[in-house]
């Protein structure tokens, strides 16, 4: 098992450009989540899906789109890039019932 | 709504050292606890858990025990190696429902030999 991927592991993009984030998981897990981690704060969740074809706010969604492909799949689009979204880009996932989630190994972005 | 706090860090410890890194929660309800470990690079790895008061999650000789009473959850080890160098989240559940993880801001752990 691949467990968690995500592609690109790292970008640069120019303000104002628009990228898509992709995750995908093999663990047949019904949740997925996408986080932003930035210095000094941790990990602050960004959308999660709590089963496909839905999708839910966290706590910073300002600036990003998500799209549930399927059960496998959860993408994080930026349609318009800038510099306060230079960060690290983490998907995770978990089963039914569990609380234990699973971490892709990131995806670094700088918006110059 | 719940919170996680851990000790700002970093830490910087000896080949050997004791360590301890303190977490408290603030939640409604009786939420399970976590210690994640992210080595350099990559991403967080569950290092180890417990679902209830008075619980010991233990792994790699890594130690929490989940005190309500004092509502923390301080991760131990006796003896820390150089491997042991990486940044540790302490989390709780979310017991709405949704399976969400609360994170606190993480404590950078340097060893050195």
């Amino acid at each position: 098992n691949a467990g968690v991927t995500q592609t690109p592991k790292f970008q640069v993009l120019k303000t104002g450009q628009s990228m898509t984030l992709q995750c995908a998981q093999d663990m047949n897990h019904n949740s997925m989540y996408w986080y932003r981690q930035d210095p000094g704060m941790g990990l602050r969740l960004i959308y999660y899906s709590a089963s496909e074809g839905t999708t839910d706010k966290g706590e910073v969604p300002n600036g990003y789109n998500v799209s549930r492909l399927n059960k496998r799949e959860f993408s994080l689009r930026l349609e318009s890039a800038a510099p306060s979204q230079t960060s690290v880009y983490f998907c995770a996932s978990n089963g039914q019932g569990k609380y234990e989630q699973y971490f892709g190994p990131g995806t670094r972005l700088t918006v110059t | 709504g719940d919170s996680v706090t851990q000790m700002e860090g970093p830490v910087t410890l000896s080949e050997e050292a004791f360590l301890t890194i303190n977490c408290t929660y603030t939640a409604t309800g009786y939420p399970s606890l976590f210690w994640y470990v992210q080595y350099p690079g990559e991403g967080l790895q569950l290092l180890l858990k417990a679902t209830k008061a008075d619980d010991k999650g233990s792994n790699k000789g890594f130690e929490a025990t989940y005190r309500k009473e004092t509502t923390s959850f301080h991760l131990e080890k006796g003896s820390v190696q150089v491997s042991d160098s990486a940044v540790y989240f302490c989390a709780l559940s979310d017991e709405a429902g949704s399976y969400q993880l609360t994170f606190g801001k993480g404590t950078k752990l340097s060893v050195i030999p």
